[in-house]
């Protein structure tokens, strides 16, 4: 069965170091999200991106955040300048369409711990 | 802003009993609502949707329920295994409705032989 990708599986930045997520989504599948998930809390939708745009994003979301589809297969979510409390579980998901209830398909995340 | 709340952080039962998790929400009225496994340092997995002409859904040992008048879903796992235990998200679509999911923080389920 095909799945969603995440590298890598655990990343150790220091504060105020840039980091960049990667993720292949599954391949037909043409809405990609990013989640996190901060140890010990639920899960938390950060930006939504379709058609090489953002199409939705929280408030978490802020300017130090950006994702980008660099080739065909790739999605990845970069930080600028990461701070501690931006340690967390990032999973990727992706689904074949936006709207009709369709389920999504996660990775298994990368861990990202800032010192 | 919508509230999602899932009963109880930890629910323990014995092998081949039914579980029964409960998702409540407010401030909202989803036109679906799906569940998702997590197992420790894993992402969600999907396991069932809903949707909300639905009253309840079925796959396998699952079923769940969805009730919009009291705002609330049921997910029973009937004849449950120790391989059951994980913790099960509650996900609703935003207020927006759009699907970036609403994640409720979940219940851990532990399925004792």
């Amino acid at each position: 069965e095909p799945e969603v990708t995440q590298t890598p599986s655990h990343q150790v930045t220091q504060m105020g170091q840039e980091v960049i997520l990667r993720c292949v989504p599954i391949s037909n599948h043409l809405y990609f999200y990013w989640y996190r998930q901060i140890l010990g809390q639920k899960v938390e939708f950060l930006v939504s991106f379709y058609n090489n745009e953002i199409s939705e994003k929280s408030e978490i979301f802020d300017d130090q955040f950006s994702v980008e589809r660099p080739d065909g297969s790739n999605f990845t979510l970069k930080i600028r300048s990461t701070k501690l409390e931006d340690s967390a579980m990032y999973f990727c998901a992706s689904s074949d369409r936006m709207k009709g209830n369709q389920p999504q398909h996660f990775g298994d995340g990368t861990r990202l711990s800032i010192l | 802003s919508q509230k999602i709340e899932q009963n109880s952080e930890a629910l323990n039962i014995q092998e081949g009993k039914t579980a029964t998790l409960t998702c409540n929400y407010t401030n909202y009225s989803p036109a679906y609502l799906q569940w998702y496994r997590q197992d420790p340092g894993r992402g969600p997995v999907f396991l069932l949707l809903i949707r909300e002409n639905e009253k309840e859904k079925r796959k396998e040992r699952l079923k769940v329920t969805f009730d919009t008048t009291l705002k609330q879903s049921l997910f029973h796992i009937t004849a449950s295994q120790p391989a059951d235990s994980a913790t099960y998200l509650c996900a609703l679509p935003s207020s927006s409705g759009n699907t970036p999911l609403v994640f409720g923080k979940g219940t851990r389920l532990s399925v004792i032989a």
